[in-house]
Formats: structure tokens, C-alpha cells, sequence
């Protein structure tokens, strides 16, 4: 069975902190997918990113940088120089895929990080 | 930019009543699903539905709980007999094929009295 472990429960910075959202996975399958998604006050999901099992490598998108690393079963996301709009709650999602193309896509979330930026 | 859409945003409804909850997916998508997240609390998965049949769904997804496609635009959920507990954040997904990124609704919250 998948699992998604968010141990950091609340992070609060202070503006152009840099701060690491960290996130375990567990799966038995070789073949899956990891994401993000962030959970602004107004509720919806956003997407931030996607990362299949085969890429490790590290990605950058603006101050967004992930690190993915399979031998500690960790996709870690840091926002460099946080801003007061980057408060929110983000969750890392774990989807299993299955090498004989029969994945649904089922996601797996974890808890989820209250991260507040203070001004 | 496409993007999925649901309604209504709030359903307040009694204890025991039906209830039918609307989206409407990105039109190339082939995959939907349903996901609910509990007040405070992380984002489950209920439902998928590929091929205008469930392709899998959680323990919570019991006999009051239904999917439908029925045209080819809307994917609907709908709850038989509501309990208190299915109060909650109802979120619809869309993707391309099955590990593809989904792309969530904005949510129907769901206040059942």
C-alpha cells in the first residue's frame, strides 16, 4: 500500500526566509509518481509539479525547487525567499503506476504543511 | 486555459436527504475523480471512473455513494442518504490518462445538518 508522510504539521517564517517542506513515500511499486500541490485560504488544489520515478533530477521553476532523492524515499520542496502569498498548505501526493499500463491514477496524499509567512 | 468546473460551490442539506454534487472536467480528459478532505484534515481519495465505468474506489465509497457520466461533458457525485459525517470539501479531478497530473475543481463544500 502507498503512504505519503508530511512530519512537518506547521512552518512559520519570517518574508525572504527560505523554507523546506519535506515529504516520505512509501510504495513497492518501481514505476509511480510524486506532486505537489498547494492549498491557498480560498481552498482549491493548485498544482505545482510532477516527477516520475526514472527523473531524479532536481527541479527548479523561480524561487521552487524540488529535490528528489529514491534512496531515502524523499521528494522535499523548498521556496527560497518565501512572500506572504506563499502562505498556504501544501501536500505531496503519491501516485502508483503500474508498467502494464493499468494504473488509474489513484492519488495518495500526505498530511499536508501549514506553511504561514509572517511579514 | 482549460480547467474544471463544479457546482454549487456550498450545499447545505439535511440528514437523510440526496444529494448530487456537478462537475464538469477538461474536455480531452479521459480519467475523473472524486476526493473529499474533511475540515482540517488531508485530501482521500473516494472515487475513479475511466471508460464510463469505476476503474477503482476506497472503502469510503459505500452503496451511498454514486458516479455517473451522464452526458459528455458533466461527471456527477451523488450521496443516497447523507450522514453527518459526509460533511466535508468535495474536489473533482480530470487528467489526460491515468498517472497524469490531475487538475482539481475549486470544491463543493458540503454541510450536512
Amino acid at each position: 500500500a502507498q503512504k505519503v508522510t508530511q512530519a512537518q504539521t506547521e512552518i512559520s517564517v519570517v518574508e525572504k526566509e527560505d523554507v523546506t517542506l519535506d515529504c516520505v513515500y512509501e510504495t513497492r511499486d518501481t514505476t509511480y509518481y510524486l506532486f505537489w500541490y498547494k492549498q491557498p485560504p480560498s481552498g482549491e488544489l493548485v498544482f505545482l509539479i510532477r516527477r516520475n520515478s526514472f527523473d531524479e533530477q532536481n527541479e527548479i521553476s523561480g524561487r521552487y525547487s524540488w529535490n528528489f532523492q529514491k534512496s531515502t524515499s524523499s521528494f522535499n520542496f523548498t521556496i527560497t525567499a518565501s512572500q506572504v502569498v506563499d502562505s498556504a498548505v501544501y501536500f505531496c501526493a503519491l501516485s502508483e503506476g503500474n508498467a502494464g499500463g493499468t494504473s488509474y491514477g489513484k492519488l495518495t496524499f500526505g498530511q499536508g504543511t501549514i506553511l504561514t509567512v509572517h511579514p | 486555459e482549460p480547467e474544471v468546473t463544479q457546482t454549487p460551490s456550498h450545499q447545505v442539506t439535511q440528514m437523510g436527504q440526496e444529494v448530487i454534487l456537478r462537475c464538469v472536467p477538461i474536455s480531452n480528459h479521459l480519467y475523473f475523480y472524486w476526493y473529499r478532505q474533511i475540515l482540517g484534515q488531508k485530501v482521500e481519495f473516494l472515487v475513479s471512473f475511466y471508460n464510463n465505468e469505476i476503474s477503482e474506489k476506497s472503502e469510503i465509497f459505500d452503496d451511498q455513494f454514486s458516479v455517473e457520466r451522464p452526458d459528455g461533458s458533466n461527471f456527477t457525485l451523488k450521496i443516497r442518504s447523507t450522514k453527518l459525517e459526509d460533511s466535508a470539501m468535495y474536489f473533482c479531478a480530470s487528467s489526460e490518462a491515468g498517472p497524469d497530473t490531475q487538475y482539481f475543481g475549486p470544491g463543493t463544500r458540503l454541510t450536512v445538518l
